[in-house]
């Protein structure tokens, strides 16, 4: 079956921690992207990339970093200049220059402990 | 900053009726909508997109967007209690197609 696959879907990092939550897609998408959701609140975008080796940032890619180095995977470490990093974390992948038109993984949830 | 605006509700509707969800933006250069739909806990799945003024539907949604006004609607037809979600409103704001912004959020419950 095609899809998005995050892992882990639950995440607890200690203060100070990095942290590293995987993203794989079999769907043959260029573009890549993470977006940070608080309760209650839309999507936000943190980066995207839309072809190996490159990534753009996005509205709040402070205290985040990531990594394409193939087409099907784009991980997302969380840093510890992170402040508030307690949040669910959505990975998707689309067709490049169709980003609305996004597949969405099924999510990791960070909590700080 | 570019906004999208909802009505974060919820919105309570009678199993059968008419569910109707907006959405405003400021950007006036946006040339493309979407709807996605988040049940609790999971992840957003795209329902419609939108591009020209006027509707577009496709099946019990209906999809209405009127640039001059700067909004967007969702009307939900025979609405179920399978529909009870939140409707996420997201527009496009880079002409490469990249960078989605998306609005709050409406909960919708449809009661039986």
């Amino acid at each position: 079956d095609g899809g998005i696959t995050q892992s882990p879907k639950y995440l607890f990092r200690k203060e100070g921690q990095n942290v590293t939550l995987s993203c794989e897609q079999n769907l043959n998408h260029d573009a890549m992207y993470w977006y940070r959701q608080d309760p209650g609140q839309g999507l936000r975008l943190i980066y995207y990339s839309q072809i190996v080796n490159d990534f753009q940032k996005g509205d709040i890619a402070e205290g985040y970093s990531v990594s394409r180095e193939k087409k099907e995977s784009f991980p997302l470490t969380v840093t510890s200049a992170q402040k508030n990093p307690t949040a669910f974390y959505l990975c998707a992948s689309s067709i490049v220059g169709q980003g609305g038109m996004a597949f969405f993984g099924q999510g990791t949830r960070l909590t700080v402990v | 900053q570019k906004e999208v605006e909802q009505n974060s509700g919820p919105l309570s509707v009678p199993e059968g009726a008419i569910a109707s969800l907006n959405c405003t933006y400021s950007d006036r250069g946006s040339q493309s909508f979407f709807w996605y739909r988040q049940y609790s806990g999971k992840s957003p799945e795209l329902i419609m997109s939108i591009y020209s003024n006027g509707d577009k539907e496709d099946g019990r949604f209906t999809a209405q967007l009127n640039k001059a006004s700067q909004y967007v609607s969702l009307l939900i037809r025979d609405s179920q209690p399978s529909d009870s979600a939140t409707y996420l409103c997201a527009v496009m704001v880079d002409n490469a197609g990249n960078m989605l912004t998306f609005g709050g959020g409406t909960r919708l419950m449809v009661k039986p």
